[in-house]
């Protein structure tokens, strides 16, 4: 059965840092490109992010291209949200989602239950 | 950016009645491969997304097949054939033609 596990997330100031990871389990990880989206409360959903299966491709949102960075360590199955320069804004559950091959983005066929992050002083 | 907008925002419907959200696009999802990516998401209250319908109409294992899909270009339409008490939730489209991805604003549907 296909899990994804997020943790990390966390109650933290503007302008601080967090990582988050994700946890997959019942795939064969290295298979699929994963992604990151991202809902703040009571709103809609953002994409954030998306990384290759072998991890050499990265893509992310314009409002998050410099602060953030996905990465993966195929050897653990996990895939990492590192969030620097946090801004109150960047408040939001997030969620990792599984694509559909190595190299094919835009679908999420498959979601995590989300990790929590609030940027607040 | 494509901006995908949907209508209504808000959807009230009976026990055993149809349902159908529009998701417009502001420029075509066919991608260079010919195909389209349009996808339908549904959120239940408390739960994380689920995929229901992806490549436009083609339904994900175990949704039901009171769910469809249609469309094409940069008009699309989700359909509830029936609607049911756990049909309740948010439900968005997201295309996945271009970079960035993008979401549309979600479709609450309520039960009246």
């Amino acid at each position: 059965e296909v899990q994804l596990l997020e943790s990390g997330g966390n109650l933290v100031q503007p302008g601080g840092s967090l990582r988050l990871s994700c946890a997959a389990s019942g795939f064969t990880f290295s298979s699929y490109a994963m992604g990151w989206v991202r809902q703040i409360p009571e709103k809609g959903l953002e994409w954030v992010a998306d990384i290759s299966g072998s991890g050499a491709k990265t893509f992310y949102a314009d409002s998050m291209k410099g602060r953030f960075t996905i990465s993966r360590d195929n050897a653990k199955n996990t895939l990492y949200l590192h969030m620097n320069r946090l801004r109150v804004e960047d408040t939001a559950v997030y969620y990792c989602a599984r694509e559909v091959a190595s190299e094919s983005y835009g679908h999420f066929e498959r979601w995590g239950q989300g990790t929590l992050v609030t940027v607040s002083s | 950016d494509v901006v995908m907008t949907q209508s209504p925002l808000s959807l009230p419907v009976s026990l055993g009645q149809p349902a159908s959200i529009s998701c417009r696009s502001s420029q075509s999802l066919v991608f260079s491969d010919g195909i389209t990516y349009l996808t339908w998401f549904q959120q239940r209250p408390g739960q994380s997304p689920r995929r229901l319908i992806y490549k436009v109409s083609n339904r994900d294992s175990g949704v039901p097949d009171k769910f469809s899909g249609s469309g094409s270009g940069t008009d699309f339409t989700l359909k509830i054939s029936r609607v049911e008490a756990e049909d309740v939730g948010v439900y968005y489209c997201m295309q996945g033609s271009h970079w960035p991805l993008t979401f549309g604003q979600g479709t609450r549907l309520e039960i009246k």
